[in-house]
């Protein structure tokens, strides 16, 4: 079955300790992107990766780190989270000819 | 920067009733524009991805249409049933740039 996973699903840290939410595909898509949702702002991209080493900054990359080593994996790491990043996050993966994407779960992340 | 508008944010109907939701954006220039659906607190679901070169796309009881001269966006639904309550999203990636920009969404209620 073709899946977006992320992991955890769901977390509660405090201020500043560092943090990795995990998101992996099976679908062998190019195109991976993190992006953070808010009430009343919507879905805003963080950062995308167009392919294995190729990341680029979204609209809201301030805080936040990825990495692209591996094309099924795209882990979006909180160096020092602040409570400013509490927020739904999701990953998405697109093949990169027709750019649909497909979603994960989602992240619920608390930051006290 | 690509801005996309979703007008109303929330809209009620009686059941059996056709309905319609709107997605505006600014930059006519867009690759493809998708809809998706969004229940509480869960993932985003694809409904329909019309590409730049396609008018609309049909799937069920959904019919999408895509003016990109007038940046408007339709998603039309036939014959609404209480389980089309959700929150509906629309999507564009930009033309030339490889970023998706969201609209805030239109919460739908579909009243039995």
């Amino acid at each position: 079955e073709a899946q977006v996973t992320q992991n955890p699903r769901y977390l509660i840290t405090v201020t500043g300790k560092k943090l990795t939410v995990t998101c992996s595909q099976n679908m062998n898509h190019e195109y991976m992107s993190w992006y953070r949702q808010d009430p009343g702002l919507g879905l805003r991209q963080i950062y995308y990766s167009m392919n294995v080493e190729v990341t680029d900054k979204g609209d809201v990359p301030e805080g936040y780190k990825v990495s692209r080593k591996e094309k099924r994996n795209f882990p979006l790491i909180l160096e020092s989270p602040s409570p400013n990043q509490t927020s739904l996050y999701f990953c998405a993966t697109a093949d990169r000819v027709l750019y649909e994407q497909y979603f994960g779960p989602g992240t619920r992340l608390t930051v006290t | 920067k690509q801005e996309v508008t979703q007008i109303p944010a929330a809209l009620s109907v009686p059941e059996g009733e056709n309905l319609v939701l709107n997605c505006s954006f600014t930059d006519s220039a867009i690759y493809n524009l998708q809809w998706f659906r969004q229940d509480p607190g869960k993932g985003l679901t694809s409904l329909l991805l019309i590409q730049s070169s396609q008018r609309e796309q049909t799937s069920g009881r959904l019919n999408a249409s895509l003016d990109k001269s007038s940046g408007r966006s339709t998603l039309y639904i036939a014959a609404s049933q209480p389980g089309d309550s959700a929150t509906y999203l629309c999507a564009v990636k930009g033309g030339t740039g490889n970023q998706f920009y969201f609209g805030t969404g239109t919460s739908l209620t579909v009243i039995p």
